[in-house]
C-alpha cells in the first residue's frame, strides 16, 4: 500500500525565516504527491501536487515542493514564512489499491507555528 | 463555483438520536469522499463514491454509520444511533481525477 510518513508533529520558524516541512513517501510506481492545508476551523485547501516532470512544483501562497526520488522525499517549503501560514500540514499520496479506484493516503498532518 | 457545501456546519445532539449529514459536491466531480477528523486519531477516510457507487467502505467505524448517493449532486452520512465517541468534525471532498477539494467540515457534538 501506498503511504506517506510527516516525522514532525511541528515546526516553529520565525517570520521571514524560510521555512521546510518534511514528507517521505512508499509507493510502487510512480507517486503522485499533494500537499494540503488546513487553518483552524475550515477544511483542508489544495496547495500543490506532483505527477511528473519538474522536481520542483510551485503551488499556492508562494509555497513549493522538492521532489527527490533517490530519497523518495518529497518536502513543502517557503522562502519567507509569514505569520499567516500557521497551520496544519498534510502530505498525501495517491493509491488505486485494489479497487483500481483513486483514493488519498494522508500523513499525519504538521503544524506549523510561524512566530512574529 | 461555490465549492463543496456540507450541511449542517454545526450539530449539537444527544446520544441515541439519529445524525444526517449532508453534502454536495462541486458540479462535474465525479468521486466523493467522507472522512472524519478527531485529534486522537486524525484524519480517517470513511467512505467513498465513485459515479454516486460506493467504492470502499471499509473505513466507516460500525454498522451505526451509513452513507448514501442518491444522485450526482448529493450524498449523506447518517449516525444512528450517535455516541459520544463519534463526536468529531467530518469532512465531505469530492474530486474530478486525483485531486481533492473538501468542504468546510461538520463540527459534531453528541452528548
Amino acid at each position: 500500500a501506498q503511504s506517506v510518513a510527516q516525522p514532525e508533529d511541528q515546526v516553529n520558524v520565525a517570520e521571514g525565516n524560510p521555512l521546510t516541512v518534511k514528507c517521505t513517501y512508499s509507493v510502487s510506481g510512480n507517486p503522485y504527491l499533494f500537499w494540503y492545508v488546513q487553518y483552524p476551523n475550515r477544511g483542508l485547501q489544495f496547495l500543490l501536487k506532483y505527477i511528473t516532470g519538474d522536481n520542483l512544483v510551485k503551488g499556492s501562497y508562494g509555497f513549493e515542493a522538492e521532489f527527490n526520488k533517490s530519497q523518495t522525499s518529497f518536502h513543502l517549503k517557503k522562502p519567507s514564512a509569514l505569520v499567516s501560514d500557521s497551520a496544519l500540514y498534510f502530505c498525501a499520496v495517491r493509491d488505486m489499491g485494489t479497487t483500481g479506484f483513486q483514493k488519498l493516503v494522508f500523513g499525519t498532518g504538521t503544524r506549523l507555528l510561524v512566530s512574529p | 463555483d461555490a465549492g463543496v457545501i456540507q450541511s449542517p456546519r454545526h450539530e449539537v445532539t444527544e446520544m441515541g438520536q439519529e445524525v444526517t449529514l449532508r453534502c454536495k459536491p462541486i458540479s462535474g466531480h465525479n468521486s466523493l469522499f467522507w472522512y472524519r477528523q478527531t485529534m486522537m486519531r486524525g484524519l480517517e477516510l470513511l467512505i467513498y463514491f465513485n459515479n454516486n457507487v460506493p467504492i470502499d467502505d471499509s473505513g466507516m467505524p460500525e454498522d451505526r454509520f451509513s452513507a448514501k448517493m442518491p444522485n450526482a449532486s448529493f450524498s449523506t452520512l447518517k449516525i444512528q444511533p450517535s455516541e459520544p465517541r463519534d463526536s468529531a468534525v467530518y469532512f465531505c471532498a469530492s474530486s474530478p481525477r486525483d485531486t481533492q477539494y473538501f468542504g468546510p467540515g461538520t463540527r459534531l457534538t453528541v452528548l
